[in-house]
């Protein structure tokens, strides 16, 4: 069975500061895939990551995969208010048919003013 | 990108009952699947729902609990049925679109008394 671990698992800060959400596993994806929630919506896809060591920038959203691609990280720059949200990471496995995507419990982000 | 929509968006139910979901994509689309978000739990996959034949169903989900209907390329329906409290959660509708990004509906909230 396939795990992805986030950690930690709630955060609350204060605008302006910085943070950096964790998802490790022990099995290796062909992708993985960061994604928002907000309250009453479904998750939406903010990044996918596919090269081992690829990092990707999103305005203030650094998105890292480790060189094994089984980890990744997420993290953000002089937080605000509107990046409060459940933060998901997912593995991407199979192809065709077998096409599956496992996710983490999420990181709940709750960002002061 | 795929615009999903979801039939009710929430229902409080008693148990022993079912209820059906409704999922509803703007473009015709290839993969369809139904999730399950529980509080403190990740997002897990129920089943992959197939347009002309069965859907097929993760580990731990079965036919008889969670019937699938796929009718068309656009349409799908997920059954609770025989419903219990451990039942309540949110259900999810997604589907992968163009260039292989994955779009998730609003959710159905289901607490079943």
């Amino acid at each position: 069975t396939q795990l992805l671990e986030q950690s930690p698992q709630f955060l609350s800060i204060q605008e302006g500061e910085n943070l950096t959400v964790y998802c490790n596993s022990s099995s290796v994806f062909s992708s993985l895939q960061w994604y928002r929630q907000e309250p009453g919506e479904g998750p939406v896809l903010l990044v996918t990551v596919v090269t081992g060591g690829e990092v990707k920038k999103l305005k203030r959203l650094t998105f890292q995969f480790g060189d094994a691609r089984k980890d990744s990280s997420l993290h953000i720059t002089a937080a605000q208010p509107g990046d409060t949200g459940l933060y998901l990471c997912a593995g991407e496995s199979g192809g065709g048919s077998n096409y599956k995507l496992t996710f983490g419990k999420g990181t709940l982000l709750t960002v002061n003013p | 990108s795929a615009v999903i929509s979801q039939k009710p968006s929430r229902d409080i139910c008693q148990r022993g009952t079912s209820l059906t979901i409704q999922c509803q994509v703007d473009s015709q689309v290839t993969m369809m699947f139904w999730y399950r978000q529980q509080p403190g739990q990740s997002l897990t996959l129920i089943a992959t729902a197939n347009q002309g034949s069965e859907a097929t169903y993760e580990s731990g989900f079965v036919i008889d609990k969670f019937p699938i209907s796929r009718p068309n390329l656009t349409f799908s329906t997920l059954t609770v049925s025989n419903m219990s409290p451990e039942d309540s959660s949110i259900y999810l509708c997604s589907v992968r679109g163009a260039q292989e990004t994955q779009y998730f509906g609003p959710g159905t909230r289901l607490l079943v008394l």
